[in-house]
């Protein structure tokens, strides 16, 4: 079974740029998450989506993020304008359910470096 | 809000030496517990897990109990091998989420 998929795998850009990230899940999955997880810390929830709708974007800063997941399958994140405080890895997850009763598959991240 | 604290890293330890992972967390009622595992270049996978009080997850030789009394869900593992050497997030579920700990480095030498 493929993993889930995202690029790029690194990103150097200056603040006030814009980026994107895209993210494959595994086939199947109805549900997917963008976590963002800056240095020394643990992930944190940014969206969560079910099929092609939005569950949770409680934590998404609005004025610059955005996300959307085309016909419930990829899904694309994007910075604009990016700040430094933005710099982390941003993970994409997936899972069968919304219960995670099989647990999330993560993929590798796309680490952002804002200078 | 719901979180979760984890010991500070990192820890070293030998081969073959015993490993625990301290974690605890703060919630309202019981939520579902798991531990995951970060390798080198790689995403996070999900290790054990245990969804009620007084269950014990366990894989690979890590275990860990859902303690309600303690509010904890401690790592362990008897023998630790160069190949554990990773970093391990201890989470919880919230709603249809997942709120994860810092993070703890371990680092194995032989």
């Amino acid at each position: 079974e493929a993993g889930v998929a995202q690029s790029p795998r690194y990103k150097i850009i200056e603040k006030r740029q814009s980026v994107a990230f895209w993210c494959n899940p595994i086939s199947g999955h109805a549900t997917l998450y963008w976590y963002q997880q800056i240095l020394g810390q643990g992930p944190k929830l940014l969206i969560q989506f079910q099929n092609n709708g939005v569950v949770d974007d409680s934590q998404l800063p609005k004025d610059r993020f955005s996300a959307e997941r085309l016909k419930g399958v990829d899904s694309t994140l994007k910075i604009q304008p990016a700040k430094l405080e933005d710099s982390a890895v941003y993970l994409c997850a997936s899972s069968l359910d919304r219960w995670q009763n099989y647990g999330y598959t993560f993929g590798s991240g796309t680490r952002l470096t804002v200078v | 809000g719901n979180s979760v604290t984890q010991m500070e890293g990192p820890v070293t330890l030998s081969e073959e030496a015993f490993l625990t992972i301290n974690c605890t967390y703060t919630a309202t009622g019981y939520p579902s517990l798991f531990w995951y595992v970060q390798y080198p270049g790689e995403g996070l996978q999900l290790l054990l897990k245990a969804t009620k009080a007084d269950d014990k997850g366990s894989n690979k030789g890590f275990e860990a109990t859902y303690r309600k009394e303690t509010t904890s869900f401690h790592l362990e593992k008897g023998s630790v091998q160069v190949s554990d050497s990773a970093v391990y997030f201890c989470a919880l579920r919230e709603g249809t989420a997942l709120i994860f700990g810092k993070g703890t480095t371990l680092s194995v030498s032989s």
